[in-house]
């Protein structure tokens, strides 16, 4: 069974601060990444997917990079506000189907 | 082009009964996934539908179960409710299958989610 690991569970920032947080999958066979964004009471919503090793994705102050070699993704916020609170989670594409497999988020309170 | 639908949006049940959950996806998406979501799980796999077949299927009891139709639509079947199966229930639809491209053509657009009660 394929393990998505997303650390840290939670993060509490004052408005203002960077932040960062890592998704941790296998890395063989490692295919293509997908990063969303869970705002309470509304859909996940996709931010990036990357695909190959040194990728590096932005938008607005939100950017993430990945490394396939060792198996992991570091998502940014740069200047963090109160509308980035939300839960964001990794899904890789894994297994010979390729099927999404999620991490259980990391949940980010910005307070202002 | 309008969002992902699901109906109902709330539902409240009893144990034994079963249950009906629809997914409209947007226009042109033919690949459904359907996912189960408790506090503390995350996001659990149910199936995957594209072009009438199921693609791909999570590690759920037989009591759950899913078709699409030919303009893609797609339902998914609870039977037998248990308290257990009290969740939040997604839909998420994209234009290729899980896996299908390395690219923005398998990205899921989620929608809004039926919230199922099982008393």
């Amino acid at each position: 069974i394929l393990n998505v690991e997303q650390s840290p569970q939670s993060l509490h920032v004052q408005e203002g601060d960077s932040t960062n947080f890592t998704c941790s999958f296998p890395s063989s066979n490692f295919y293509a990444l997908h990063w969303y964004r869970w705002e309470t009471a509304k859909s996940p919503e996709a931010l990036f997917v990357m695909t190959l090793n040194g990728d590096e994705k932005k938008k607005g102050r939100i950017s993430a990079t990945l490394n396939t070699k060792e198996g992991y993704s570091y998502l940014y916020i740069k200047g963090s506000q109160p509308e980035d609170s939300a839960t964001y989670l990794c899904a890789p594409n894994a297994g010979n189907n390729r099927k999404l497999i999620w991490g259980l988020g990391t949940s980010l309170a910005v307070n202002p | 082009k309008a969002g992902v639908t699901q109906t109902p949006r709330y539902l409240i049940k009893t144990r034994g009964q079963q249950v009906t959950l629809s997914c409209s996806p947007i226009s042109g998406h033919r690949s459904v996934s359907w996912y189960q979501q408790t506090p503390g799980q995350g996001l659990q796999f149910l199936f995957e539908y594209f072009s009438e077949t199921q693609r791909n299927k999570g590690n759920f009891p037989g009591r759950f179960s899913g078709r699409q139709f030919s303009n893609s639509r797609s339902e998914m079947n609870v039977s037998t409710l248990e308290l257990g199966d009290s969740a939040l229930y997604l839909c998420a639809s994209s234009l290729y299958p899980q896996g299908r491209s390395r690219g923005e053509t398998d990205t899921q657009y989620f929608g809004p989610g039926t919230r199922l009660t099982v008393l």
